[in-house]
Formats: structure tokens, sequence, C-alpha cells
């Protein structure tokens, strides 16, 4: 079974700064997909970056980005120019490139944007 | 275009009830999964349903149960409610439920089971 890993439960950083969040996964797959979403607080879960697997340039969504270390099977979200609005919860997930929608989440990390 | 709708969005039920949630998804999209989330476990698959059929389920009890409609919304079904079930029941829509299609998630419901 595949497992996702977010080793960091809370981050926080100073308004403009940039801060990395981590996720490592566990798969014996090699199609899939990986994703970050947030979810701020009392709102809903929306989609942040999405990465194939077998894509080696790492995806980027305006400030948000990712490293994608396929061997390392590491998925790591790098946040620049953090604004207050990207205070949230993240969770980094993944998805089996076979079949079925289901999506497995990390614990998630609580990000704080200090002003 | 609307987004996943949920409803209701708060519920409060007592043990041993049954309790029936709804979500409808984007216009169009034919795929919706249902998970879990609670600050013990996290977020934790449910199941999938597509063209009305469950297409994965995930490790849970058989009092927990869903359908979908031909319009593809889809209900949730949790009988003898215990008070584990407390949590926040989230659903999420895709287009065809390929693996290319990304999920959109609703508000999701919150069920305080006491």
């Amino acid at each position: 079974a595949q497992t996702v890993t977010q080793s960091q439960p809370e981050m926080s950083v100073q308004e403009a700064e940039t801060v990395t969040l981590s996720c490592t996964y566990d798969t014996s797959e090699s199609d899939y997909y990986l994703f970050w979403y947030k979810q701020p607080p009392s709102r809903q879960m929306i989609l942040v970056i999405r990465q194939e697997a077998y894509k080696q340039q790492n995806a980027t969504e305006n400030r948000f980005s990712v490293n994608f270390q396929k061997a390392a099977k590491s998925f790591s979200l790098k946040i620049s120019d953090s604004q207050l609005g990207d205070a949230a919860m993240y969770f980094c997930a993944y998805r089996s490139g076979q079949g079925a929608q289901k999506l497995v989440f990390g614990q998630g990390t609580r990000l704080t944007i200090n002003p | 275009k609307a987004g996943v709708t949920q409803t209701p969005r708060y519920l409060i039920k007592t043990r041993g009830q049954q309790v029936t949630l709804s979500c409808s998804p984007i216009s169009g999209h034919r795929s919706v999964s249902w998970y879990q989330q609670t600050p013990g476990q996290g977020l934790q698959f449910l199941f999938e349903y597509f063209s009305e059929t469950q297409r994965n389920k995930g490790n849970f009890p058989g009092r927990f149960s869903g359908r979908q409609f031909s319009n593809s919304r889809s209900e949730m079904n949790v009988s003898t409610l215990e008070l584990g079930d407390s949590a926040l029941y989230l659903c999420a829509s895709s287009l065809a439920g390929r693996n290319t299609d990304t999920q959109y998630f609703g508000p999701g419901t919150r069920l305080t089971v006491l």
C-alpha cells in the first residue's frame, strides 16, 4: 500500500519570505500522480499544484513550485513571497496511475504566515 | 460554473442513529469520491462512484455505504452511528474519473455524534 508522510506538523514564515514544505511517499508503482492541496481554516480544500511522475520537469504555478525527486520519493512544495492568504493546512497526496480516483493523503502541515 | 456542493453543512446525531449526506458534483462531472477527515486519522478515502457504480472502496466497515444517481449526485449513508464517526466528510468530483483528471472538493459536512 502507498503511504505519504509529512514530517512537519507546523511551519511558520514571515510574510514575503520563502518556505518549503516537505513530503515523502512510498510506492512500488511507476505511474502515479502527486498533489499539494491547501485547506484554509473553515474553507474547502483546493488544489495547489500537481505533478505527473513521468514528467521530469518540476511543476510550477505562480508562486508555488515543487521539487520532485523521484528516486528519493520526495515531493516538496516551495512557496515564494508568502502572503497572509497562504495560511492554511497543506496536504500532500498521492494517486495511482492505475484506475480509481483514490487519493492517499499525508497528515498535513499547518502553515502560519507572520505579518 | 458552480462548484461541488454538499448538504447539509452541519449535522448532530446521537449514537445508534443513521445519517445520509449528499454531494452534488460540478456540472458535467461523473466521478464522485468521498473522504473522512478526523484529527486523529487524517484524510481517509471512503469510496468512489462513477456512472452509478462503485469503483473503489476504502477500508471502512459496512456501516458506511453510498450510491450515485443518474445525474451524478451522490449520497453516503452511515448506519448505527458511533462516537468515532464524528468527522468532516468531504466529497470530490472529477470529470470522467480518468487518471489525468483533477478532483475538486466540496466544503464538507461536519458530523457530530453525541
